[in-house]
């Protein structure tokens, strides 16, 4: 069974740009979570997705958004980068009140 | 009241010793407390978890301990190995009725010597 999978892994932009990540969750899995991680605030909850519905959404800025697919697909679109922004995204999948399997993340470098 | 607390930042452990990861919540309302083991340039992937009407609950090497009027919980890494070198999280669920939402502890980074 195919695990998480996220694109692209590796990316680079400029302040000011936006960034549109992809994540594919495990077949079957219909609920989506995106989290943030930074080596100085660690793992953060930007928002969660279950059947194309947003059911929570963590504290960061209206730039960061998300959304899902009616095949369970995700995306998540930050706009107006900022350098800040630079952190490893992590896309989880899960069943309901299931464990999260977390994919290899899209690592986002802004200069 | 939305944080979890997590300590030590790092720990070095011979081989065959016992590693101890400590975490203190302060929601009562959270009621689901895993933890997670990342390694570098891998997501984070599930270890053990908890809810707070077992005390302890034991998988393999990996013991979690709960303490429900103290607020706080332990990882319990016995007969530690140098392949579990990795960061390790502690968790809790933030609410809004789902595991999808978590709170993360900050991470400790283990080093097991050979």
């Amino acid at each position: 069974k195919a695990g998480v999978t996220q694109t692209p892994r590796y990316l680079i932009k400029t302040r000011g740009q936006q960034v549109t990540l992809s994540c594919s969750p495990i077949s079957g899995h219909r609920s989506v979570s995106w989290y943030q991680q930074t080596p100085g605030q660690g793992l953060q909850f930007l928002f969660e997705y279950f059947s194309e519905t947003q059911r929570n959404k963590g504290n960061f800025p209206g730039r960061f958004s998300g959304r899902q697919f009616s095949n369970s697909r995700s995306e998540m679109n930050v706009s107006t980068l900022e350098l800040g922004d630079s952190a490893l995204y992590l896309c989880a999948s899960s069943l309901p009140a299931g464990e999260l399997f977390f994919g290899e993340g899209s690592r986002l470098t802004v200069l | 009241q939305q944080q979890v607390k997590q300590s030590p930042q790092s720990l070095i452990v011979q081989k065959g010793g016992i590693s101890i990861i400590n975490c203190a919540y302060e929601n009562t309302a959270f009621d689901y407390f895993p933890w997670y083991q990342q390694f570098p340039g891998k997501g984070p992937a599930l270890l053990i978890a908890i809810r707070p009407d077992v005390s302890e609950k034991k998988e393999g090497r990996f013991t979690i301990s709960f303490n429900k009027s103290a607020k706080q919980f332990s990882l319990h890494i016995m007969d530690s190995q140098p392949g579990d070198s990795a960061t390790y999280f502690c968790a809790a669920n933030g609410g809004g009725g789902s595991q999808g939402n978590l709170i993360f502890g900050k991470g400790t980074k283990l080093s097991v010597k050979p």
